[in-house]
Formats: C-alpha cells, sequence, structure tokens
C-alpha cells in the first residue's frame, strides 16, 4: 500500500486553518494515523482510526476520511504546530508511511 | 511513562553489520501486547518500518529489507536489538525504536512512544 500526501510543503501564519491530504493507493477503511514531528525530534502520535485523537492532544487538531481519501485538520494554527505532519496506514504490513508535510511559518 | 534509548557505535563500514540496543524503562518488554520496533528515517526523508518483535520473542521483518534484519529481545535487560547486515550508504539514517500497540482492528500497530533516535553513518 502506497501513501502520497499533499501539499509537500505548506507556508501558513499563526491563526490559519490548515488542511493536509493523505491519498492511499487501495481501500484502507479507517485505519490510518496522523504523527507530528517537530525539527530534531521524534514523531509523536496525534489521530489513529482517521478520526480518533489520541490522549492529550489539542482538539485543534482533527482527522477526517476511509477508504483512500483523509484529511488532517487543524483548525487554527499554533506556533508549536508548525512542524511535519505523516499519515501512515494502519491496515496491513509493513504499515507504510507517508512522504511528509511540512509546515512552515509564512 | 515508558521511556526508550537508542545505543550502538555510530559508523559502519559498507558491508559491514549494523548493531543498534533500545533500552526501555517504565515498563517490561516482555508484558503486556506490546509491538517493540525498529524504524529509520533517512535526512530530510520519511519514515521506513524496519521490523518488530512481540513481547514473546516473535519478530516480523520488513520485506524491503531482504532479510538482512533481524530483532531480538533480552529480557533480563528489558532491551531489544536490531543487527542490519551488508549495509550499503543507502542505510545510513536516524534510527528510532518505538513501542507500537495495536489499536481497534487494525492490521498494524501504531507508535505511541519512541526513542530520541540514533544517527548510523555507513560510510568507508
Amino acid at each position: 500500500i502506497q501513501l502520497t500526501q499533499s501539499p509537500s510543503f505548506l507556508s501558513a501564519s499563526v491563526g490559519d486553518r490548515v488542511t493536509i491530504s493523505c491519498r492511499a493507493s487501495q481501500d484502507i477503511s479507517s485505519h490510518l494515523a496522523w504523527y507530528q514531528q517537530e525539527p530534531g525530534k521524534a514523531p509523536k502520535i496525534l489521530i489513529s482510526a482517521a478520526s480518533t485523537l489520541q490522549s492529550g492532544v489539542p482538539s485543534r487538531f482533527s482527522g477526517s476520511g476511509s477508504g483512500t481519501e483523509f484529511t488532517l485538520t487543524i483548525s487554527s494554527l499554533q506556533p508549536e504546530d508548525f512542524a511535519t505532519y505523516f499519515c501512515q496506514q494502519l491496515n496491513s504490513y509493513p504499515g507504510t508511511f507517508g512522504p511528509g508535510t511540512k509546515v512552515d511559518l509564512k | 511513562q515508558v521511556q526508550l534509548q537508542e545505543s550502538g557505535p555510530g559508523p559502519v563500514k559498507p558491508s559491514q553489520t549494523l548493531s543498534l540496543t533500545c533500552t526501555v524503562s517504565g515498563v517490561s518488554v516482555s508484558s503486556g501486547n506490546p509491538y517493540w520496533s525498529w524504524i529509520r528515517q533517512p535526512a530530510g526523508k520519511g519514515l521506513e518500518w524496519i521490523g518488530r518483535i512481540n513481547s514473546d520473542g516473535t519478530p516480523k521483518y520488513n520485506p524491503s529489507l531482504k532479510s538482512r534484519a533481524t530483532i531480538s529481545l533480552d529480557t533480563s535487560k528489558n532491551q531489544f536489538s536490531l543487527n542490519l547486515n551488508s549495509v550499503t550508504a543507502a542505510d545510513t539514517a536516524l534510527y528510532y525504536c518505538a513501542r507500537g500497540r495495536i489499536e481497534y482492528n487494525h492490521g498494524f500497530p501504531l507508535f505511541d512512544s519512541w526513542g530520541q533516535g540514533t544517527l548510523v553513518t555507513v560510510s568507508s
């Protein structure tokens, strides 16, 4: 299963609404996770099952989609949200990751 | 709170074996149903799952590694390890160890705890 993300790079300002897309090469139902990776740090799980927020993750993050099309939305971008975001399919081995979307300060 | 810490030799020469260890604290590697995994990230690129080992010592690997990877569990030291043989420059990456868990009816674990990563450079 291959995952693609768009855009690869996104410039935004604090307070902006940001949307990142992830597309799977085949139907993966809701078996998708989203991670945030700040510069120089390990990834952090944000969302699983396409839309379930992990404990401690701010409510400005949300996920949607099923099948082959998925979206991560940040409702109001905060300074700590400038990072790279990866999707990962949880449908089957080997649990491939998307190539990432870097969110940078405009 | 679970913590993971990678350790390894640093530079590795081409054709040699890369060996890394992950020391786990806060939880026993032999309890529960965790999927102790290795994941790598070449500089400026995406993430690749290398393989995992269950608490009962059962491993599973990414076929892309073409059988070069071996993961083992040491319950006496609360560690798990990665050996990757016949390395080339393409194996140069930041290597993470992570704890995986299966949620809902997913077929693959999500990773909820990660080490800080260790850089491995393959160069002669």
